[in-house]
C-alpha cells in the first residue's frame, strides 16, 4: 500500500532558527516526489519538485533531500522567518499517476 | 500568465443532489487532476486527465466522474452527495502527466 507520513505534525519555532520536516514513504518505487505550501482555506503552492533520479533540489531557502531506498524525503528551511508559517505537504507521484499526499506539518514561526 | 482557475470558489448543495465544479488549466498544460481534501488531511487523488482521457483514477465511488475538454479544461460532477463529500476539491494542472504539478484555490463545497 501506498503511503506517506510527515513527520511532526506541528512545529512551533522562533525566527530565524533553521528547521527540518520529515517525509517517508511505503513505497519506493516513486515518480518523483514534490513539497508544497498550503496558507490556511487556500490551494497548494508549489516549492520544489525532486525528480527520482535526483538527490536534491535547492530554491532560495529551500533545500529538498530524497534518498528513494529509505524511502525518505527532507525539506530543510534556513533562517526561518513569520512568513513561512504554513502547512507543508509532501507528495509521491507513482507510475499509475496515483499522487498520495502526507497528512502535513503545521508550522509556525514567531517573531 | 494566470495559473490554475477553479469555479465556483465556494457551494453549498443538499444530500442526493449533484455537482459540477470546473478548472481550467494553465496555458499550455494538457494534464489535469483532481483532489478531494477534507480538512485537517492531505489532498487524496481522484482523477487524472492527460490529452481528454483518463489517465488515472483514484479509490473513490462510481458517484466521481470528470472529462476534460478539447481546451484542456476540465469537469468533475459528482452525483447523489453525500455529507461526506463535503471538502475543499483541487485542480491542478501539469504540461504532461509526470511533471510539476500546479494548484488551482479550490472549490469549498458544503453539503447540507
Amino acid at each position: 500500500k501506498q503511503e506517506v507520513t510527515q513527520i511532526p505534525a506541528a512545529l512551533s519555532v522562533p525566527e530565524g532558527e533553521n528547521l527540518v520536516l520529515n517525509c517517508s514513504f511505503t513505497d519506493s518505487a516513486i515518480y518523483n516526489l514534490q513539497w508544497f505550501r498550503q496558507d490556511p482555506g487556500k490551494g497548494l503552492t508549489s516549492l520544489l519538485l525532486i525528480q527520482s533520479s535526483q538527490r536534491e533540489q535547492t530554491s532560495g531557502r529551500l533545500n529538498a533531500s530524497l534518498d528513494k531506498s529509505s524511502g525518505r524525503s527532507t525539506l530543510y528551511i534556513a533562517a526561518s522567518q513569520p512568513g513561512d508559517s504554513a502547512t507543508y505537504l509532501c507528495a509521491a507521484k507513482y507510475n499509475n499517476n496515483d499522487m498520495r499526499f502526507g497528512a502535513g506539518t503545521r508550522l509556525t514561526v514567531k517573531p | 500568465d494566470a495559473g490554475v482557475t477553479q469555479s465556483p470558489t465556494h457551494l453549498i448543495k443538499t444530500r442526493g443532489q449533484h455537482v459540477t465544479l470546473r478548472c481550467s488549466p494553465i496555458s499550455g498544460h494538457k494534464s489535469v487532476s483532481w483532489y478531494q481534501q477534507v480538512l485537517g488531511q492531505g489532498p487524496q487523488f481522484i482523477f487524472q486527465y492527460y490529452e481528454k482521457e483518463e489517465r488515472g483514477r483514484g479509490n473513490f465511488p462510481d458517484r466521481f466522474s470528470a472529462r476534460q475538454f478539447p481546451n484542456y479544461s476540465s469537469e468533475l460532477n459528482v452525483n447523489a452527495l453525500l455529507l461526506g463529500d463535503s471538502a475543499l476539491y483541487l485542480c491542478a494542472s501539469s504540461w504532461d502527466r509526470y511533471n510539476e504539478q500546479f494548484f488551482g484555490p479550490g472549490t469549498r463545497l458544503t453539503v447540507l
